[in-house]
This record gives structure tokens, sequence and C-alpha cells, in this order.
């Protein structure tokens, strides 16, 4: 069956744009989370939906937001981007909400703020 | 405040010996524990978990050893191969995290031939 789907792989935007990335679960996942990526800085949590509802957060900064549709893919949006925004955002869904259900990550978007 | 530490950011080793990747944590809360292994260019994969009521866990090469009062965990690869050749992320969990995962900041194995 198909994996995690981020699109688009790789990004370049400039400070103060903003970035839409997006995510297709694996079929049949409702859980879906994301993680920023950053040297030294280990993978932190963004957040997670579940069923269209943002169920947890992370402590990042309101200009990072997100959302799940009906069809269970998500997206997330940065706005006034901040060249400490450059970072691996990942993706990763669950069949259901659990660590016990285990999470599958997509392969990232590459985010490089200019 | 890291939660999650992996104090080793790299770790070199020759094939066929034993790897041990180390990780430590300070939230008492957490109850689930789980290594991922991620290559380049690619996302992180499960390797292996256990649970806080255990203290091993084994699949294969690969064995998870958890010694709660120290709150540390360790990840064994015996024996070492090529292809193990990879960024170790340990990640742990509370039950009032709701389901997210806190990652250390990775260790990177080498396994040289």
């Amino acid at each position: 069956k198909a994996g995690v789907t981020q699109t688009p792989r790789y990004l370049i935007k400039t400070r103060g744009q903003q970035v839409t990335l997006s995510c297709s679960p694996i079929s049949g996942h409702r859980s879906v989370s994301w993680y920023q990526q950053t040297p030294g800085q280990g993978l932190q949590f963004l957040f997670e939906y579940f069923s269209e509802t943002q169920r947890n957060k992370g402590n990042f900064p309101g200009r990072f937001s997100g959302r799940q549709f009906s069809n269970s893919r998500s997206e997330m949006n940065v706005s006034t981007l901040e060249l400490g925004d450059s970072a691996l955002y990942l993706c990763a869904s669950s069949l259901a909400l659990g660590v016990g259900y285990g999470y599958t990550f997509g392969s990232g978007t590459r985010l490089t703020v200019v | 405040d890291q939660q999650v530490k992996q104090n080793s950011p790299s770790l070199s080793v020759q094939e066929g010996r034993i790897s041990i990747l180390n990780c430590d944590y300070t939230n008492s809360m957490f109850d689930y524990f789980l290594w991922y292994k991620k290559y380049p260019a690619e996302g992180p994969t499960f390797l292996i978990s256990i649970s806080s009521i255990k203290d091993k866990n084994e699949d294969g090469r690969f064995t998870v050893f958890l010694n709660k009062s120290a709150k540390h965990l360790s990840l064994h690869i015996v024996p070492s191969q090529p292809g193990d050749s990879a960024v170790y992320f340990c990640a742990a969990s509370a039950p009032q995290g709701a389901q997210k995962l806190v990652f250390g900041q990775g260790t990177r194995l080498t396994i040289n031939p």
C-alpha cells in the first residue's frame, strides 16, 4: 500500500512569505501528526489531528497552523516566514490516536527560507 | 527543556561488533519508548519499542533495555551491519501527553567495514 506522501519535497521561500505543506496519510489512517526537524534539535512536535480536529499542539508560535480534511489529508501553514523556520517538516500518520498504533512517517518537505 | 537526550551525536563501530546507542530522559511520566532509524532524504522508520512495564525487548538483532530508576534506555545492535549506518532517534510518550512523541536529538551511527 502507498506510504505517507508529502508534497512538495523541496521548497525555497523568502522571509515574510507564507507556505503551505501537504500530507496524505496511509489509506485508512485517521491521525496525522507534524514534526519539525532541525540540526541539533531532533524532531519537535508541532500538532496532531484526528477526525478533522486538532488534538494536541506543541510549543510553536501561532504562525504555525494546520488543518485536516474529511479524507484525513492534512496541511500545515507557516505565515510570515523567518530564517529559523528552515527545516525538514515531517508528517506521520497513524491508524488512530495512541502511540501503540505506531506512526509511519513521510519523507518530509525540506523548507529553506532565504 | 530537553526531556529526551541523546548525548552522543555520533558513534562509529566496526562491522560485526555491537553498537550501543544511549538515551536519557527526565520526565518520569514517560511510559512508552521507541527507537526510530532515519536514512538521508527519508522519513524515520520505526525500529523497536518498549513499555515501562518491561526492562527489555528484543527483535532480531535489535534489543532495547530500559532502566527506569536511572531514566535511561539503550539500543543494542548485534552484530552491526553496514546497512545499519543511519541516524537513530529515541522517542518517548506519556499517557497525559496525548499522542505526541518527544524525540531526542539523534545519534549518527556509522558502521565501518
